[in-house]
């Protein structure tokens, strides 16, 4: 079975501080895909990365980075320097062996100016 | 292209009645979706298709039924509405390739059951 967990179910951060979203997946597959999405409060679905479990570099976008560690099963989510912008509910999701895509149950960012 | 398209935006429903959700996709993607999201669950996957022709359930089927005529269209029916489907839904497709393909998601229907 597959397993997504964000224990982080809400955070609060004034802007300008860097902030981590936590991931941490349970899959038996040896090839599996990790992805985060953005939910904004306008309710889309937005596309951040996909990572497969071959590759553990860590992945910079701008303020955005991610820590992919296959030694702790996690995919974690930095985000530098945040701005209200950021505000969303964030998902974590992991596809293994077939299409279909798990998902965590999402971190709440809030960012205060 | 127009992406993962879904309507209506927003319905009320009455106990009882019944509707389906439209998703299309225009970039000719294999693979179709339908999640429903609901607070504090995340999203988990009700019915999925990879192909014209072929459905199978997700994690949360009971209460919905789907068919693929064609490779753009994913319709979710629900027979017989109950409250507890009250719930924000969501379309997604992609390509069926290895490596995997990032999903894309329609912007949603959010659904009421009175």
């Amino acid at each position: 079975a597959q397993k997504v967990t964000q224990a982080q179910t809400e955070i609060s951060v004034v802007e300008k501080e860097d902030v981590t979203l936590d991931c941490v997946y349970e899959t038996r597959d040896t090839t599996y895909y990790l992805f985060w999405y953005k939910q904004p409060p306008s309710g889309e679905l937005v596309f951040l990365i996909r990572r497969n479990s071959f590759d553990e570099q860590n992945e910079i976008s701008g303020r955005y980075s991610w820590n992919f560690q296959k030694s702790t099963s996690s995919f974690n989510f930095t985000i530098t320097a945040s701005q209200v912008v950021d505000s969303a509910v964030y998902f974590c999701a992991l596809q293994g062996g077939s299409e279909k895509l798990v998902f965590g149950k999402g971190t709440k960012l809030t960012v205060n100016p | 292209n127009a992406g993962v398209t879904q309507t209506p935006k927003f319905q009320v429903l009455k106990t009882g009645q019944s509707m389906t959700l439209q998703c299309a996709q225009d970039m000719n993607h294999e693979y179709m979706s339908w999640y429903r999201q609901d607070p504090g669950m995340g999203l988990r996957l009700i019915h999925y298709s990879v192909g014209a022709g072929i459905t199978d359930q997700g994690e949360v089927p009971n209460g919905y039924n789907v068919s693929r005529s064609t490779t753009e269209d994913f319709p979710l029916r629900l027979l017989s509405a109950a409250p507890s489907q009250t719930s924000v839904y969501f379309c997604a497709s992609s390509y069926i390739s290895q490596p995997r393909e990032t999903q894309y998601f329609g912007p949603g229907t959010r659904l009421l059951v009175l």
